[in-house]
């Protein structure tokens, strides 16, 4: 069963503290892994897809990687604005297409 | 670019009503559309996948009666449930993407809160 698992569930950073998201996934053919962002009450804003493993996209502070069975959300010298509850999806070849799964995201608070 | 509109934000209404609720995309033509339901502490779990101008293809365990969905043009599509009863309670979200390839990534719009009393 294709499955996204996503770690920590919750993370708070003092402003300035880099980290790392991780986003583990098992699926039978990976068309593409997504990141999203989603503020409270809102739709996730999408961020990078990735296609395959050793694939690295920077956006700002934030830098997503790829590997064969997981995805890594990298976020440097973070501020206060940067917190969010980030989202990871893969798009599954053997899935309906345009099928997302998602995690259950982890939740970022960046304390000033 | 890519905005994805989707109204109300928030509904409360009583058990037996039918309530609908609008995705637009504002700036490019969606030729499929998605409808994700989302609980509190969960995952954004898909509901249906909609073409435009053909019946929604629905996930395992949606039911198509409940949740009618209508895609009659490349910037709207609109899902309806009805006869709804507190279960129905839920955030919905819609997103549209200007085809299913990979490299047409999903938009989503803002959600609509359904509260059923």
């Amino acid at each position: 069963e294709d499955q996204v698992t996503q770690s920590p569930e919750a993370l708070r950073l003092q402003e300035g503290e880099s980290s790392s998201l991780n986003c583990s996934y098992t699926v039978s053919g990976l068309r593409g892994l997504f990141w999203y962002r989603q503020d409270p009450g809102k739709g996730p804003e999408f961020l990078f897809t990735l296609y395959s493993a050793g694939e690295e996209k920077e956006k700002e502070r934030l830098k997503a990687t790829l590997t064969k069975k997981e995805s890594f959300l990298h976020i440097t010298a973070p501020k206060p604005e940067d917190s969010a509850t980030y989202l990871c999806a893969v798009q599954a070849r053997g899935g309906s297409q345009g099928n997302l799964i998602f995690g259950k995201g982890t939740k970022l608070s960046v304390k000033p | 670019g890519a905005v994805v509109s989707q109204h109300p934000s928030w509904v409360i209404c009583k058990s037996g009503t039918s309530v609908k609720i609008e995705c637009r995309s504002l700036d490019f033509q969606a030729t499929t559309m998605f409808w994700y339901r989302q609980f509190p502490k969960q995952s954004l779990m898909l509901m249906a996948t909609s073409n435009e101008g053909s019946k929604a293809t629905y996930e395992q365990g949606v039911e198509k009666d409940k949740f009618l969905i209508n895609h009659a043009s490349l910037t709207l599509s609109t899902l309806t449930v009805t006869s709804a009863h507190p279960e129905d309670s839920s955030f919905y979200i819609c997103s549209a993407a200007a085809g299913q390839s990979v490299n047409q990534p999903q938009h989503f719009g803002d959600g609509t809160r359904l509260s059923i009393l």
